[in-house]
């Protein structure tokens, strides 16, 4: 198995740029998870999906939008970048729900908006 | 409210000494608590795992940690560093509430291992 896998590794954006990060995991997870990781700090949870078609807001959403068409796949949305997204972007899946199962991290996207 | 306190932002130690990582917590009600490792440039790693059965929690490469209720604890051990334990370490809560279990992160602990 790949487990998680994320790409990007890095990307440079410009202020009001687009793009998507994509996060896709082979170990049939029903739930997946987007963190953003700023210096010094822990993480914290963008959005988050319990199935394909079901999605929902985390602590920070607020400038990011995903979607969840399949199991496998859980991509990130950035709309008009703004520098306060410079961050290590994690993707994570589980199989149960957080607090009594293990979530399997992705290696991160590393992200700068000039 | 719930929270993490890691209490030291960085830990130097010598290879083959003894590795604390300190970590306190708050909550309401009896916690799930992590313990997870981050190398350079790689993706968070779970370490162990403590919810609600033995308070004593063994996990991978040789480290454990202790639930310790009155002190509203969770350090982090292992009796003998090695070169290959530097990295940051990462306590985690999980919490309910706003309709789904969220992992609150404390700040980290960069390990250092000297030769």
């Amino acid at each position: 198995n790949a487990g998680v896998t994320q790409t990007p590794k890095f990307r440079i954006l410009k202020i009001g740029q687009s793009m998507t990060l994509q996060c896709a995991q082979d170990m049939n997870h029903n739930y997946m998870y987007w963190y953003r990781q700023d210096p010094g700090m822990g993480l914290k949870l963008i959005y988050y999906s319990v199935g394909a078609g079901i999605t929902d807001k985390g602590e920070v959403p607020n400038g990011y939008n995903v979607s969840r068409s399949t199991t496998e796949d859980f991509p990130l949305r950035l709309e008009l970048a703004a520098p306060s997204q410079t961050s290590v972007y994690f993707c994570a899946s589980s199989y149960l729900p957080l607090d009594s199962d293990t979530q399997y991290f992705g290696p991160g996207t590393r992200l700068t908006v000039l | 409210a719930q929270s993490v306190t890691q209490l030291d932002s960085h830990v130097s130690v010598s290879e083959g000494t003894p590795v604390l990582l300190r970590c306190n917590y708050s909550s309401s009600y009896s916690p799930s608590l992590f313990w997870y490792v981050q190398h350079p440039n790689k993706g968070l790693q779970l370490l162990l795992k403590y919810t609600s059965a033995a308070t004593l929690v063994k996990g991978i490469n040789g480290f454990e940690a202790e639930f310790k209720k009155s002190e509203t604890s969770f350090h982090l051990t292992k009796p003998s560093a090695h070169m290959s334990d530097a990295a940051e370490y990462f306590c985690v809560v999980s919490v309910r509430g706003g309709g789904y279990n969220k992992l609150i992160f404390g700040a980290g602990t960069r390990l250092a291992v000297h030769p």
